[in-house]
């Protein structure tokens, strides 16, 4: 089964300190979502990505936060400087965004705990 | 923008019993509805969907009902057992301001189900 892949797995940092997040799509996959799970808030959506171009980051705090797609296999997701409120969990999906009612595939997400 | 209510927030059955989540949501335009499990440590894995074209949808033990008049969905597990017990997201696919979607979703707060051995 082809699978959305993020690395790292966990990650434990130092407030102030970057962190760099990546995500390897499905291959093929031309829409790419990054979202961020805590018990408070659930599952909210930060950025989204069609054709490598963003589309929408209106979730994201733009002053710490950035997401790009350098190509068509990664997708990256940098916090600088990080804060102890964006311990969390971020999850990469991917899909094909060929217009509405499009199934996203999620990977397994970076669990991300900033001290 | 779009809101997705979810309920029960937990569920507990025995195994064999049926489970039932619902969910509404606000947006009459939003035309997308997948449901989603999600294991401990693992990312949302998508289970089901169902558009607004249909009204029901079944997949071996789990099936989803979509009322677009009173804007909920549904989702049934079957026969259910242990290895079902996990958490269920339902979500809806939401217009952008231009009116045109682009598959933004959506998602409830979540359903912790236990299935009881």
């Amino acid at each position: 089964d082809a699978r959305v892949t993020q690395t790292p797995r966990h990650k434990v940092t130092e407030m102030g300190q970057e962190v760099t997040m990546r995500c390897q799509p499905i291959l093929g996959h031309n829409t790419v979502f990054w979202y961020r799970q805590t018990m408070m808030q659930g599952l909210e959506l930060l950025a989204y990505f069609r054709n490598r171009a963003p589309l929408d980051d209106s979730g994201m705090p733009k002053d710490r936060f950035s997401a790009e797609m350098p190509d068509a296999t990664l997708a990256t997701l940098k916090i600088q400087p990080s804060e102890p409120r964006d311990s969390a969990v971020y999850f990469c999906a991917s899909g094909l965004g060929q217009g509405a009612g499009q199934p996203q595939h999620f990977g397994d997400g970076t669990r991300l705990s900033i001290l | 923008g779009e809101n997705v209510e979810q309920h029960p927030s937990t569920l507990s059955v025995q195994e064999g019993d049926s489970a039932v989540i619902k969910c509404t949501y606000s947006d009459s335009a939003s035309n997308y509805f997948p449901w989603y499990k999600q294991e401990l440590g693992k990312g949302p894995q998508l289970i089901i969907d169902i558009r607004s074209n249909v009204g029901e949808k079944k997949d071996q033990r789990i099936a989803v009902t979509l009322n677009k008049t009173a804007k909920h969905f549904s989702l049934h597990i079957t026969e259910t057992q242990p290895e079902d017990s996990a958490v269920y997201f339902c979500a809806a696919s939401t217009l952008n301001a231009g009116g045109t979607s682009y598959g933004k979703l959506t998602f409830g707060q979540g359903t912790i189900l236990t299935v009881h051995p």
